[in-house]
């Protein structure tokens, strides 16, 4: 497609139960990002997937996250057991290399 | 570890008044320093980067110029617009944290006719 398509928009959830977001990146786009952007908060990196390398997970914030991407392509991040501090906009970004990331509108996450 | 530091916000300005957002970083090697936009119900867009040390981006008037000596990346617009009101990222790409962005907190620019 013409850009990043994150889905759904917008997501209200219940405290501990499972939630998934989905990230369609630009095709042919080989490294793609997940962020995230807390109320009054800067962006916080999650995790990036670059081709077939191991991911770097190093910013997923506690064993309830978690993300794939398959065939290179879409990626699913996973968050178990949501908590209320999980509220965020999650935002994924893609990019032909490691450079010139063009973002999607991302996921509003509401856990109540 | 990589860090950036914006100034505090939110910025209110008048249009036509001078803008300077500042942006100072901490990395080790060479990292690649760019600003983002995020206007009103919209995503992050890339507004302008820089690659090297002296290297000045710029874009729709924005510039920013890359000094290694202060490692600062300061935001400046000589007269901004309504249009210009959003938020403001720094971000940096590169020395111990190759691949992903390590972002600022962001500057809310208001602008008022």
């Amino acid at each position: 497609g013409a850009g990043v398509s994150q889905s759904p928009s917008n997501k209200v959830t219940e405290k501990g139960k499972d939630v998934e977001l989905r990230c369609d990146p630009i095709s042919g786009h080989t490294a793609l990002y997940w962020y995230r952007q807390s109320l009054g908060q800067g962006l916080e990196f999650l995790i990036y997937f670059q081709g077939n390398s191991a991911p770097d997970k190093s910013g997923l914030p506690s064993d309830r996250f978690s993300a794939e991407r398959t065939g290179g392509s879409v990626s699913t991040l996973t968050i178990q057991r949501t908590q209320q501090e999980d509220s965020a906009v999650y935002l994924c970004a893609s990019s032909p290399q490691d450079y010139g990331y063009t973002f999607g509108s991302g996921t509003r996450l509401t856990v109540v | 570890g990589n860090s950036v530091t914006q100034m505090e916000g939110p910025v209110t300005l008048s249009e036509e008044a001078f803008l300077t957002i500042n942006c100072t970083y901490t990395a080790t090697g060479y990292p690649s320093l760019f600003w983002y936009v995020q206007y009103p119900g919209e995503g992050l867009q890339l507004l302008l980067k820089a690659t090297k040390a002296d290297d000045k981006g710029s874009n729709k008037g924005f510039e920013a110029t890359y000094r290694k000596e202060t490692t600062s990346f300061h935001l400046e617009k000589g007269s901004v617009q309504v249009s210009d009101s959003a938020v403001y990222f720094c971000a940096l790409r590169g020395g111990t944290s190759y691949g992903k962005l390590t972002f600022g907190q962001g500057t809310i620019l208001t602008v008022h006719p």
